[in-house]
């Protein structure tokens, strides 16, 4: 069946350090990939996302990196900090009209000071 | 800064009693979408309206969950009779419509069933 999946639950860095979150899909017809990131009690808040017909984008301090041979999409976030920690979510978007979201199950990401 | 609209924020009832969420994209979305995530897992899309019309309600339990978006704008979900097992976040979410990447969440309403 189709899955948007996560390889590490819990990610924990310094802060400063760069982290790297990453996700495995298995659907290869979705049309966008996207991170979302959820703080405890709140709802998920879009990164950043990628067209399948892309390989990296670059935000502010978040590039996400798209490996369609592997079916592999990353996350990675320079100079973390503090507020950097919450839940980190793929999800994918098939453009079948209606935009639908599909999620995988998330990883904490936990920077200490 | 426009926000997506959730009440309430936190519900306790007890298990056969009848609830409902109400939801308030942000103006001049179409598409409007509920959701539920339990503790420690991603969203789970229940149902996605485009306007007024419903377009995936495919895990939407329909023996005890309802939804409806009559005017295409506000959106109130309903579960009746409630279970121990519907105890979860139900997130609201919206997005311009057709083509549009990026869904704005609400604060979601954490129900408790007892």
């Amino acid at each position: 069946g189709e899955s948007v999946g996560l390889h590490l639950p819990t990610l924990s860095v310094q802060e400063g350090d760069n982290s790297i979150i990453n996700c495995a899909y298995s659907n290869s017809a979705s049309d966008y990939f996207i991170w979302y990131k959820q703080e405890s009690g709140k709802g998920p808040q879009f990164i950043i996302d990628i067209r399948s017909n892309m390989d990296k984008r670059q935000g502010q301090r978040v590039t996400v990196l798209l490996n369609k041979t592997v079916k592999h999409l990353s996350l990675q976030i320079a100079a973390t900090q503090p507020g950097d920690s919450a839940v980190y979510f793929c999800a994918e978007n098939k453009d079948s009209g209606y935009s639908t979201l599909t999620f995988g199950k998330g990883t904490m990401l936990l920077v200490s000071p | 800064e426009a926000e997506v609209a959730q009440s309430p924020r936190y519900k306790i009832t007890e298990k056969s009693q009848a609830v409902a969420f109400w939801c308030d994209p942000i103006s001049g979305h179409a598409t409007l979408y509920w959701y539920r995530q339990i503790l420690g897992q991603g969203p789970e899309l229940l149902v996605q309206f485009q306007d007024e019309s419903v377009v995936d309600d495919s895990q939407l339990p329909k023996d005890r969950f309802s939804a409806e978006r009559l005017k295409g704008v506000d959106s109130t979900l309903k579960i009746q009779p409630a279970e121990l097992g519907d105890s979860a976040m139900y997130l609201c979410a919206s997005s311009l419509g057709r083509g549009a990447t990026e869904a704005f969440f609400g604060q979601g309403t954490r129900l408790t069933v007892v």
